[in-house]
């Protein structure tokens, strides 16, 4: 099973500034296969980057998606008050299995 | 509108079963997986498993192999996941979720089902 890694566990910023989330995997997976969601409390998720990189519908721009290999990053380029959440990253490999991170939580500081 | 809508809060006693229901509408329910996903209080996100509503062919996680089973109705564009043998820690927000495959994501969530396990 891949064992995914995300860091930090939580970021305090101000609203304005840029954030920069890691997920990091155990063993390689398919850019293919690498997607991030958004939790707010009490909501379930949303989806914001699958395949690594691509928005899904009706995601802001500020929100983009880099990686390949073990490595991949979420970036918000201008937080904005309703971006304070959780994010998850989640891979799809092989068996097929599904497995999530375990979150970075995006506080205000 | 696409939406997916599941049933109501649960609350069983350990050993008991639980079957929770997710309706679609707004598309072609057998167009699109069905994966289930919990989240324990104050937890992170644990996936279950998948059921194809087209074939009716399932992919549990191991973890949950021989203790959970996901069917679908077509006629009325329902999935269901039924947990068997439950215990305390399975007390759980359970959400399903549906995704074209697997490299698209789940791109449309349930409400979310609580289910409460207690004596």
């Amino acid at each position: 099973e891949i064992v995914l890694t995300q860091s930090p566990g939580t970021l305090s910023l101000s609203p304005g500034e840029r954030a920069t989330l890691s997920c990091r995997a155990s063993q390689s997976v398919s850019s293919s296969f690498l997607a991030w969601y958004q939790q707010k409390p009490g909501q379930a998720p949303r989806l914001l980057i699958y395949g690594a990189s691509s928005r899904a519908t009706g995601i802001p721009d500020r929100f983009s998606g880099s990686g390949s290999g073990t490595d991949f990053t979420l970036t918000i380029s201008r937080l904005e008050p309703e971006d304070f959440a959780v994010y998850y990253c989640q891979q799809y490999g092989s068996s097929p299995q599904v497995t999530f991170g375990p979150g970075t939580k995006v506080d205000i500081k | 509108q696409v939406q997916l809508v599941q049933s109501g809060a649960e609350v069983k006693k350990p050993g008991a079963s639980v079957k929770v229901s997710c309706k679609a509408s707004g598309y072609t329910f057998t167009g699109y997986y069905i994966y289930w996903v919990r989240q324990a209080p104050g937890q992170g996100l644990e996936w279950m498993g998948w059921i194809n509503p087209n074939s009716g062919g399932t992919n549990y996680a191991q973890k949950f192999q021989g203790w959970v089973t996901m069917t679908r109705d077509t006629s009325i564009s329902t999935a269901y996941m039924e947990l068997s043998r439950l215990r305390s820690d399975d007390t759980a927000v359970y959400y399903c979720a549906r995704s074209y495959s697997g490299n698209y994501g789940m791109d449309v969530w349930g409400q979310g089902t609580t289910v409460t396990v207690s004596s």
